[in-house]
């Protein structure tokens, strides 16, 4: 079964620093790949998604995140962040042929002013 | 822009009740999600809807039903509610295309306490 770790269950950054959230999954296979965020009071949105093609892509509100095949990675970037980046942000992965994603457990980013 | 709503925000019921959490999209999604989500557990899968009158079990069914009578609506109930039942229930909805899916579509969430 697939499994997906987020390895910083919280972290606490300040404003303009830059952010890098770990997302490693299990499965080997073919893999479509995403970043949820969800601010506080508010519903989970897609920050981004990873289907085929460049590993590198792009979201929004600045983020990027990087597919690493051979590190069954997905890093979640920001160069700069910001305080209203302060949210909890999951990482997800649907693989071998299921409707199913997977998720971590989440990352608390709290960022100061 | 897809809505998923979900018919409360904030419940409060007793031990033993029935309880009843609805869940509606509207963007025509075959797949349908009920999920609890717990401080540092992130979302487990409660029951997974792929088409009307079709259901699977997720991570955690125990104490759990589903129903799927339209497309568009997707039902939590808590046979016999418990404590540990208190959490907050995610509903979420995605189109069946492609070999894996496409992203999914949250609702806020219900805030449940079970007293």
């Amino acid at each position: 079964a697939q499994s997906v770790s987020q390895h910083n269950h919280h972290v606490i950054l300040s404003e303009a620093a830059s952010l890098e959230l770990g997302c490693n999954y299990s499965y080997g296979g073919t893999v479509n790949l995403f970043w949820y965020v969800q601010y506080p009071g508010q519903h989970l949105q897609l920050l981004l998604k990873y289907f085929s093609g460049d590993p590198l892509v792009k979201g929004i509100k600045g983020f990027e995140a990087e597919f690493i095949k051979s590190k069954f990675s997905f890093n979640l970037r920001k160069p700069s962040v910001q305080w209203s980046d302060t949210a909890e942000y999951f990482c997800a992965v649907t693989s071998g042929g299921s409707y199913i994603p997977t998720f971590g457990r989440g990352t608390s980013l709290i960022v100061h002013p | 822009d897809v809505k998923v709503t979900q018919s409360s925000r904030y419940l409060v019921k007793r031990t033993g009740e029935k309880v009843f959490l609805e869940c509606v999209q509207d963007m025509d999604h075959e797949n349908m999600f009920w999920y609890r989500q717990d401080p540092g557990l992130g979302l487990r899968l409660i029951y997974f809807s792929y088409d009307v009158k079709m259901k699977e079990k997720g991570d955690i069914p125990e104490g759990y039903s589903v129903s799927r009578e339209k497309k568009e609506r997707f039902s939590l109930i808590l046979e016999s509610a418990s404590t540990n039942q208190t959490s907050m229930y995610l509903c979420a909805s995605s189109h069946r295309t492609g070999p894996w899916g496409q992203p999914q579509h949250f609702g806020d969430g219900t805030r449940l306490s079970i007293l």
